[in-house]
């Protein structure tokens, strides 16, 4: 039974640049989150999608964004990247419906911008 | 919004001696409290969880607390082993689909053997 899946593991990119990142949540699961995990914090809210809709939006700028596909999976793209985007963005899905909000984390992409 | 203070930001124990970790948050409508361990280069991984509607849960050696009305839950390991050694986060959030969760500061914890 396979897990969130995240690719790429590994990015480099310079300043001003752009980035998509991609997440495959577990079989089943609808919703989708994104956060941003800098070194030595705890994982911060960057978004989250339920039914292909965005339901919530953490403090971040409108150089992020993302967008969840038909099969549930999901894009966050990050344009004109800048020296403090450099973190290990995380995806998390979690079920649909019933009063249960478990989220299950992915391995992440650590994203390095140069 | 929601705010999650955790405390201490680092533990050092001798192995079979006992955790805790506490937390605080702000939002009152808050009623789901994850807990996290994720160690080096790896993925947060749920350990044990808490509703509002319940005041104590245990699994083996872990256990959470929550008290409702000083908005406080804490996380407690018995019998600690070198292999507990990682970051621990706890998080709040609303118990419903589409909720973000906000997570602590993390607490380092060191086994030592």
């Amino acid at each position: 039974d396979a897990g969130v899946t995240q690719s790429p593991t590994h990015l480099i990119k310079t300043r001003g640049q752009q980035v998509t990142l991609r997440c495959s949540p577990i079989s089943g699961h609808k919703s989708v989150s994104w956060y941003q995990q800098v070194l030595g914090q705890g994982p911060q809210f960057i978004f989250q999608y339920y039914e292909k809709e965005e339901r919530g939006r953490g403090n971040f700028p409108d150089r992020f964004s993302a967008r969840q596909f038909p099969n549930y999976s999901s894009e966050l793209n990050v344009n004109a990247l800048l020296l403090g985007d450099s973190a290990l963005y995380l995806c998390a899905s979690s079920f649909s419906g019933s009063l249960l909000n478990e989220q299950f984390f992915g391995p992440g992409t650590r994203l390095t911008v140069l | 919004g929601e705010n999650v203070e955790q405390h201490p930001s680092t533990l050092s124990v001798q192995e079979g001696d006992s955790a805790v970790i506490k937390c605080t948050y702000s939002d009152s409508a808050s009623n789901y409290f994850p807990w996290y361990k994720q160690e080096l280069g790896k993925r947060p991984q749920l350990i044990i969880d808490i509703r509002s509607n319940v005041g104590e849960k245990k699994d083996q050696r872990i256990a959470v607390t929550l008290n409702k009305t000083a908005k406080h839950f804490s996380l407690h390991i018995t019998e600690t082993q070198p292999e507990d050694s990682a970051v621990y986060f706890c998080a709040a959030s609303k118990d419903q689909a589409g909720t973000a969760l906000i997570f602590g500061k993390g607490t380092t914890l060191s086994v030592s053997s």
